[in-house]
C-alpha cells in the first residue's frame, strides 16, 4: 500500500495567516490527490481534488499544489472558520490512504 | 437537497452483525460511485470499501475483507453495509461517501453525517 505523511500533526496560527500542510506519498501519484476538511461532528468535505483543482464552492483562500510525492495546502489567510482537521488523500491506486491529519487552531 | 443520510448505527457485542444503509437524495444516484470510510475514536478517516454505478465493482480495506459487503439499490437510491463477525476494533463512525462523476476513481465530493457503531460486550 501506498503510505501517505503529513506535516506538521497540529499547528496554531493567527486569524490572517498564510498556513501551508505539507503531504508526502511514498511512491509517485502524479496529481491524484484529494485535500479534505473536517470538522468535529460534522461530515468531511472535499476541498481540492487533482491536486491543484478548488472544488465548488470552496472559498478561494485555499490553494493545493504539488506532483509526483511532495503536495501541499495552503490556507492564505487563515480565518476562524477554518478551525479543522485536515486530511490529504491519494487515490492513484486502491487502497486509497488518507494521511493521518493535521490539526489547525487559531491562536 | 442533495444529501445523504446514514442510518443502522448502534451498539452491538463482539461477533454480532449490523447493517448500516444510507439514503440519497437530490442527484442521480446511479450515476455515482460511492463508499464507505469510517474515523474510530481520537484516529484519522480509513477508507473500508467502494461499489461502482452499476455494482459490478467492489473492493474492500484488508481490515474488513470477508467480513463486510458493500451493496446498492439503485431503484431505492440507496447504499447499504452488511458487518457481520464485528470486533472492537470496528468502533468508529461511519461515513456514506459520493465518488465525483466521471472520475472513475475516489475522489469524495459528497459525504453523510455518520452514524456511529460502537463494539462492546
Amino acid at each position: 500500500d501506498i503510505q501517505m505523511t503529513q506535516s506538521p500533526s497540529s499547528l496554531s496560527a493567527s486569524v490572517g495567516d498564510r498556513v501551508t500542510i505539507t503531504c508526502q506519498a511514498s511512491q509517485d501519484i502524479t496529481n491524484y490527490l484529494n485535500w479534505y476538511q473536517h470538522k468535529p461532528g460534522k461530515a468531511p468535505k472535499l476541498l481540492i481534488y487533482d491536486g491543484s483543482n478548488l472544488e465548488t464552492g470552496v472559498p478561494s483562500r485555499f490553494s493545493g499544489g504539488g506532483f509526483g510525492t511532495d503536495f501541499t495546502l495552503t490556507i492564505s489567510s487563515l480565518q476562524p472558520e477554518d478551525v479543522a482537521t485536515y486530511y490529504c488523500q491519494q487515490f492513484d491506486i486502491l487502497p486509497p490512504i488518507f494521511g493521518p491529519g493535521t490539526k489547525v487552531h487559531i491562536k | 437537497e442533495v444529501q445523504l443520510v446514514e442510518s443502522g448505527g448502534g451498539l452491538v457485542q463482539p461477533g454480532g452483525s449490523l447493517r448500516l444503509s444510507c439514503a440519497a437524495s437530490g442527484f442521480t444516484f446511479n450515476r455515482h460511485s460511492f463508499n464507505w470510510v469510517r474515523q474510530a475514536p481520537g484516529r484519522g478517516l480509513e477508507w473500508i470499501s467502494y461499489i461502482a454505478g452499476s455494482s459490478d465493482t467492489v473492493y474492500y480495506a484488508d481490515s474488513v475483507q470477508g467480513r463486510f459487503t458493500i451493496s446498492r439499490d439503485n431503484g431505492k437510491n440507496a447504499l447499504y453495509l452488511q458487518m457481520n463477525n464485528l470486533r472492537a476494533e470496528d468502533t468508529a463512525v461511519y461515513y456514506c461517501a459520493r465518488d465525483m462523476v466521471g472520475v472513475g476513481r475516489v475522489v469524495c465530493d459528497l459525504w453523510g453525517q455518520g452514524t456511529l457503531v460502537t463494539v462492546s460486550s
